[in-house]
């Protein structure tokens, strides 16, 4: 069984421009998260989806950031535009059953903002 | 405000030496406590799940027990492979809050 995978796998951009994250979960799962990790800090929630619905949205950082699930399948999280402090590396996890905390990370998104 | 606390931040482990990682937690309404391991350049994976003080979960070297306060996660006899970042995380707070609560983890690193 495929995992969650995460495209790109690293992204170095200036400030002031646009990138766009990509998270395949894993087939079937219903429920798509958002995490964020900032150097030196904890993984944080940035968003819930359960199929294309936002669930929870309570930890997007502002309104730079945008995040799509078009048809219950991939998601997109589109920074726009980027600043110094959006640097990190960004998890996508999927799960199966809502409330379930047994979630299925991709191997995360690098970006870098200079 | 939720805080989960994760300790020590790294640990360096003789092969064989046993040892146990501690998570504290202050959070309203603990819906599980969860331990994840992560190895560099990937994402977390899961261990394990713990509703309830009391509660002890084993997987290999590894077991995993929560108490009110705080949750432990003892290696016994330790190989080099279980070298890696092991990370607590909380779900709490209201039904609809799925999300997972994430401590700062410890870094451990097991010597041959």
């Amino acid at each position: 069984e495929a995992g969650v995978t995460q495209f790109p796998s690293h992204s170095v951009i200036e400030k002031g421009q646009t990138v766009t994250l990509r998270c395949d979960p894993i087939s079937g799962h219903d429920n798509l998260y958002w995490y964020r990790r900032v150097m030196g800090k904890e993984i944080k929630f940035l968003l819930h989806f359960v199929k294309e619905s936002k669930q929870d949205e309570s930890g997007m950082p502002n309104n730079r950031f945008l995040a799509e699930r078009t048809g219950g399948t991939y998601s997109t999280l589109k920074v726009q535009p980027a600043e110094l402090e959006d640097s990190g590396v960004y998890f996508c996890a999927s799960s199966q059953g809502t409330g379930t905390g047994k979630q299925f990370f991709g191997p995360g998104t690098r970006l870098t903002v200079l | 405000e939720d805080q989960v606390t994760q300790s020590p931040e790294a640990l360096r482990l003789q092969e064989g030496e046993s040892s146990s990682l501690n998570c504290s937690y202050t959070v309203s309404g603990l819906r599980g406590l969860f331990w994840y391991r992560q190895d560099p350049g990937k994402g977390p994976e899961f261990l394990f799940t713990l509703y309830s003080a009391g509660e002890e979960k084993e997987k290999e070297r590894l077991k995993a027990t929560l108490t009110k306060k705080e949750s432990f996660l003892h290696i016994t006899a330790p190989k080099p492979e279980d070298s890696a970042t092991y990370l607590c995380a909380v779900q709490a707070g209201q039904t609809g809050a799925n999300n997972l609560f994430f401590g700062t983890g410890t870094r451990l690193t097991v010597i041959p």
